[in-house]
């Protein structure tokens, strides 16, 4: 079963308006990762947050984690025609040994 | 580093074919698994390996069965092909450790099934 939703299902911006998904999730878990996928291309990882971190950035983006409400956010800022992709929450749970579960995935269209 | 190659990029198959999707990594990494993305339903965990010998169902297991017999390959078989695994199936890999790492993808294999 899926463990993360996503929210929203599709989102659409304008160029350098800043763009925010979120995630929740539903079991305890020991880190939580945010992947893009540009269409009909493999998965890519963009940041890694742990259980014991609130706030993680790289770039132009930044995650937060509530682990008392079990969910996340990504916000992107000062969005490109580039950043247009796909969107995948994806957490890691107990002793994972690398296994992770996916949410549904938020698709984000920027426009120029 | 090629990373993790999969191959083929396409393929068509009869209902009740068999077929194997390769998938290699020269990341030395001890996890791999397959996953299937229809759409809408975002990553789904078919088979998963923590290492060479080792291998584990996932979410959606039915119809497929792979092997690990080496660090580098992760094989994924369809023993007989249904409409139903239409789908695009991506191989994964990365270090096997209690916290999770970033998985590198492979590109995908797109499979249609009539």
């Amino acid at each position: 079963s899926q463990q993360g939703e996503e929210d929203p299902q599709a989102l659409s911006i304008q160029e350098g308006e800043n763009a925010t998904m979120n995630c929740s999730y539903k079991t305890s878990i020991n880190n939580l990762q945010w992947y893009r996928q540009n269409s009909g291309r493999g998965l890519v990882h963009l940041i890694l947050i742990r259980s014991n971190e609130r706030e993680k950035h790289s770039g132009r983006l930044r995650v937060t984690l509530d682990t008392s409400k079990k969910s996340s956010s990504l916000l992107i800022t000062a969005s490109r025609a580039a950043d247009t992709a796909s969107y995948f929450c994806a957490t890691g749970e107990g002793t994972s040994y690398g296994k992770l579960t996916f949410g549904q995935g938020t698709i984000l269209t920027v426009h120029p | 580093n090629a990373g993790v190659t999969q191959t083929p990029k396409f393929q068509v198959l009869k209902t009740g074919q068999s077929m194997t999707l390769q998938c290699a990594q020269d990341m030395n990494h001890e996890y791999m698994s397959w996953y299937r993305q229809d759409p809408g339903m975002g990553l789904r965990l078919i088979h998963y390996s923590v290492g060479a010998g080792i291998t584990d169902q996932g979410e959606v297991p039915n119809g497929y069965n792979v092997s690990r017999s080496t660090t580098e390959d992760f094989p994924l078989r369809l023993l007989s092909a249904a409409p139903s695994q239409t789908s695009v199936y991506f191989c994964a890999s990365s270090y096997r450790t209690v916290f999770s790492y970033e998985q590198y993808f492979g590109p995908g294999t797109r499979l249609t099934v009539t």
